[in-house]
């Protein structure tokens, strides 16, 4: 069975950019959640979205926003990028249970 | 701020040897997960304890949780090389029904000398 997927792998950008990420989840999960590690730390949460609707946002600016679409695969936007932003960025879908599923992440480097 | 924390950051010990991590959160949970973590790739969910449980097993793993003291603990016998890797604590607030809003911890790194 194919388990979440990411795209891209590693991504470089510059400073003032726009970046999309996107992330196809387990088949049949229909919950998909956003979550920024920065190099030294745990995860934090930024979106979840549960049938194409936002469940759940954390503590983080305008700049980043998400959608899901009708095939529960999602796109993470970050628009104005900062230096800051460099991160791995990872997504995991859930049945709507307690257990996450986790893709191996976009390596983004913002320069 | 995290909501948990992990203890030790760091832990290095050699093959065979048990290994303890700690976890302490602030707030009231609904769960909290322990999940492994390779290299910075993505991480893999290992156990999960709900609030009314005081300990869970799976295989190599023994996990503890302690409410009152707001902490939980991840035990890992006979670590193997393989077992290298970074640790999280995750936890799920109450009246949430799903994982997906977990605060996770900093983590602990744990490297097992052959």
């Amino acid at each position: 069975d194919a388990g979440v997927t990411q795209s891209p792998t590693h991504l470089i950008k510059t400073r003032g950019q726009h970046v999309t990420l996107r992330c196809s989840p387990i088949s049949g999960h229909k919950s998909v959640s956003w979550y920024q590690q920065v190099l030294g730390q745990g995860p934090q949460f930024i979106f979840q979205y549960y049938e194409k609707e936002e469940r759940g946002r954390g503590n983080f600016p305008d700049r980043f926003s998400a959608r899901q679409f009708p095939n529960y695969s999602s796109e993470l936007n970050v628009n104005a990028l900062l230096l800051g932003d460099s991160a791995l960025y990872l997504c995991a879908s859930s049945p709507l249970g307690y257990e996450q599923y986790f893709g191996p992440g976009t390596r983004l480097t913002v320069t | 701020s995290q909501q948990g924390e992990e203890d030790p950051q760091a832990l290095s010990i050699q093959e065979g040897e048990n290994a303890t991590m700690n976890c302490s959160y602030k707030t009231s949970i609904n769960n909290l997960q322990w999940y492994r973590q390779n290299s910075g790739r993505g991480l893999v969910h290992l156990i999960l304890i709900r609030s009314n449980e005081r300990e869970k097993h799976s295989g190599r793993l023994r996990v503890t949780l302690d409410t009152s003291k707001k902490s939980s603990s991840l035990l890992i016998t006979a670590s193997r090389a393989a077992d290298t890797a970074s640790y999280f604590c995750a936890t799920v607030p109450p009246f949430n029904t799903n994982a997906g809003k977990s605060t996770f911890g900093d983590g602990t790194t744990l490297t097992v000398k052959p």
